[in-house]
């Protein structure tokens, strides 16, 4: 059981790159989220699911999409890189029913140049 | 929106000392609350949950934290603190969609 896990770990970018970060989880949770952290403004959602094929914006939607094709998978992409989406990632996931407590990925150092 | 406020950014502890960590919240109704903690170039890790009941609650790592409907707080705390103790901790309140709002952190450093 591995929870929830992440790839890739680090990425550096060049701006205007694109990629996607992959989150899998394991423990069959409905819910799955992104954060961006960021020093000193602790963690801020940027989209979220509450099932497999949806999604909904979190608080810093802008230069990011998802998708959750799969119940256990939630993609986070980024088509054209810039220096300001320099961050680290993090996904996490919940159950429904218990809800709220959520389980967190190891997270994704991205830089962008 | 609920919001969350940790007034202090940065405490320095020694080992064996107690330790508390302050979180505010603003919401209308009775909330849920969390503390989580982050060690170096980890992910977060539940250390305790408020939904109800008691309002005091106990959690891992020997956490405790007391949920004051009157002042909107939710601080934490630790009787002794270990030198693995340090690490950046967070305090959350729970919205819609089992979404989570976070503070901006606590950076707790323990010294011998």
């Amino acid at each position: 059981n591995a929870g929830v896990t992440q790839t890739p770990k680090f990425r550096v970018l060049k701006t205007g790159q694109s990629m996607t970060l992959l989150c899998a989880q394991d423990m069959n949770h409905e819910y799955m989220y992104w954060y961006r952290q960021d020093p000193g403004m602790g963690l801020r959602l940027i989209h979220y699911s509450v099932g497999e094929g949806t999604t909904a914006k979190g608080e810093v939607p802008d230069g990011y999409n998802v998708s959750r094709l799969k119940k256990q998978n939630f993609l986070l992409g980024l088509e054209s890189a810039a220096p300001s989406q320099t961050s680290v990632y993090f996904c996490a996931s919940s159950a429904t029913g218990v809800g709220y407590e959520q389980y967190f990925g190891p997270g994704t150092r991205l830089t962008v140049t | 929106a609920q919001s969350v406020t940790q007034p202090d950014i940065h405490i320095t502890v020694s080992e064996g000392a107690s330790l508390e960590l302050r979180c505010n919240y603003s919401y209308g109704a009775t909330p849920y609350l969390f503390w989580y903690v982050q060690s170096p170039g980890q992910g977060l890790q539940l250390l305790l949950k408020y939904f109800s009941g008691d309002t005091l609650v106990q959690g891992i790592k020997g956490f405790e934290a007391e949920f004051k409907r009157s002042q909107s707080s939710f601080n934490l705390r630790k009787p002794s603190v270990h030198w693995s103790d340090a690490a950046e901790y967070f305090c959350a309140v729970g919205e819609v969609d089992y979404k989570l709002s976070f503070g901006a952190g606590t950076t707790v450093t323990v010294r011998a």
